[in-house]
């Protein structure tokens, strides 16, 4: 089935400790993008990737990082920087470059600290 | 800037009663898009529905209904005669072309929609 994973489902993070989501998808979509999502509110983009070996930041991408050295792969990395980073984290997919395309989006990861 | 406003934060509606959750908009461009997602309890989001801004038919999808209003910049979604497995938070969002977002999603915060037996 095509679809996008995100993996682990649930992660801890120690203090001062960087920690990778994983998000693989077999959509053939160019466009990858990574949210934050916080009880009670929207969706707030971290970063996102129109092609590969490219990527943007987006609203918060202060304390994350990110690659995209393979179509199907966007790992994003929360690292020490980021003071708080409990939440639910979102990842999609999109055809590139096309607003008017829907995004579909893995079951999330949801990280907590330790 | 672009924007969109979900006043609703949480409905209780007991089934088969019909709600309407609502969705305001805002942007500068004339060419963008609407979308409404779903995300059930286990978390991923779910894409129902996009509209682009030069087609304001209103449409119908079983029980789903969607009513797109340029003269408010209003997207509402209706739900008829609801069902518990409608339960789920709502998301509105908006994409335009050159107004900024570069072609990326605007997320309201979401409608809770509870639906009890």
């Amino acid at each position: 089935d095509g679809g996008i994973t995100q993996s682990p489902k649930y992660l801890f993070r120690k203090e001062g400790q960087n920690v990778t989501l994983s998000c693989e998808q077999n959509l053939n979509h160019d466009a990858m993008y990574w949210y934050r999502q916080d009880p009670g509110q929207g969706l707030r983009l971290i970063y996102y990737s129109q092609i590969v070996n490219d990527f943007q930041k987006g609203d918060i991408a202060e304390g994350y990082s990110v690659s995209r050295e393979k179509k199907e792969s966007f790992p994003l990395t929360v690292t020490s920087a980021q003071k708080n980073p409990t939440a639910f984290y979102l990842c999609a997919s999109s055809t590139r470059g096309r607003s008017n395309q829907p995004q579909h989006f893995g079951d999330g990861t949801r990280l907590s600290i330790l | 800037a672009q924007k969109v406003t979900q006043a609703q934060t949480e409905i209780s509606v007991v089934e088969k009663e019909d709600v309407t959750l609502d969705c305001v908009y805002e942007t500068r461009d004339t060419t963008y898009y609407l979308f409404w997602y779903k995300q059930p309890p286990s978390g991923e989001l779910v894409f129902l529905i996009r509209r682009n801004s030069f087609d304001e038919q209103n449409e119908i999808s079983g029980r789903y209904s969607w009513n797109f209003q340029k003269s408010t910049s209003s997207f509402n979604f209706t739900i008829t005669a609801s069902q518990v497995v409608d339960s789920a938070v709502y998301f509105c969002a908006l994409s335009d072309e050159y107004g900024g977002s570069q072609g990326n999603l605007i997320f309201g915060k979401g409608t809770k929609l509870s639906v009890k037996p």
